[in-house]
């Protein structure tokens, strides 16, 4: 079956750090490939996609690349600020549209 | 400004009591859905709706059912609680094709944590 693991959190960075949150997955067939976010209080909103194998996905500075030859997909920020404080989560859909997300990283970002 | 929007941000229950949690989406999407979320688990789908008077189970649906009697209202019961339903409960919508989360572009309610004593 499908699956998505995740970089264990938490994860601390002081704020301008550059940021990565790895992301591998198991699917079958051609899946897409999301970053989604929860903010302290709310629910979770999609931060970024990708559909196709080399497809980057990017949204308010940050980036993910699509590698199917390493099945990876690793959220990258260059300067983090505080604001970007709130729990990642990495999610797939393969070709029967069942979306299976990971477990979550939790990041801080200290002024 | 388009919206999902959970009935209860906090409830707190007894064992064995009946619980509604009630979600509306007022952006007109087809598909519907009930996530728990739990710490170092992610999300786990316990059940999907893609049309009115339908649903589908997910992945862990048991000591759960749910009602869709219109289309922008996706209504969770929980028939006789458990301590193990302790959990935060997340609703989502998606547009387009009928199928589970379809393009998986979802929008998220801000969720319901139960906890049941």
């Amino acid at each position: 079956g499908n699956s998505v693991t995740q970089m264990e959190g938490p994860v601390t960075l002081s704020e301008e750090a550059f940021l990565t949150i790895n992301c591998t997955y198991t699917a079958t067939g051609y899946p897409s490939l999301f970053w989604y976010v929860q903010y302290p209080g709310e629910g979770l909103q999609l931060l970024l996609k990708a559909t196709k194998a080399d497809d980057k996905g990017s949204n308010k500075g940050f980036e993910a690349t699509y590698r199917k030859e390493t099945t990876s997909f690793h959220l990258e920020k260059g300067s983090v600020q505080v604001s970007d404080s709130a729990v990642y989560f990495c999610a797939l859909t393969s070709s029967a549209r069942q979306l299976t997300f990971g477990s979550g990283t939790q990041l801080t970002v200290l002024p | 400004d388009v919206k999902v929007t959970q009935s209860s941000r906090y409830l707190v229950k007894r064992t064995g009591e009946k619980v509604f949690l009630e979600c509306v989406q007022d952006m007109d999407h087809e598909n519907m859905f009930w996530y728990r979320q739990d710490p170092g688990l992610g999300l786990r789908l316990i059940y999907f709706s893609y049309d009115v008077k339908m649903k589908e189970k997910g992945d862990i649906p048991e000591g759960y059912s749910v009602s869709r009697e219109k289309k922008e209202r996706f209504s969770l019961i929980l028939e006789s609680a458990s301590t193990n339903q302790t959990s935060m409960y997340l609703c989502a919508s998606s547009s387009g094709t009928r199928g589970r989360e379809g393009t998986g572009e979802l929008f998220f309610g801000e969720g319901s944590r139960l906890t049941v004593l």
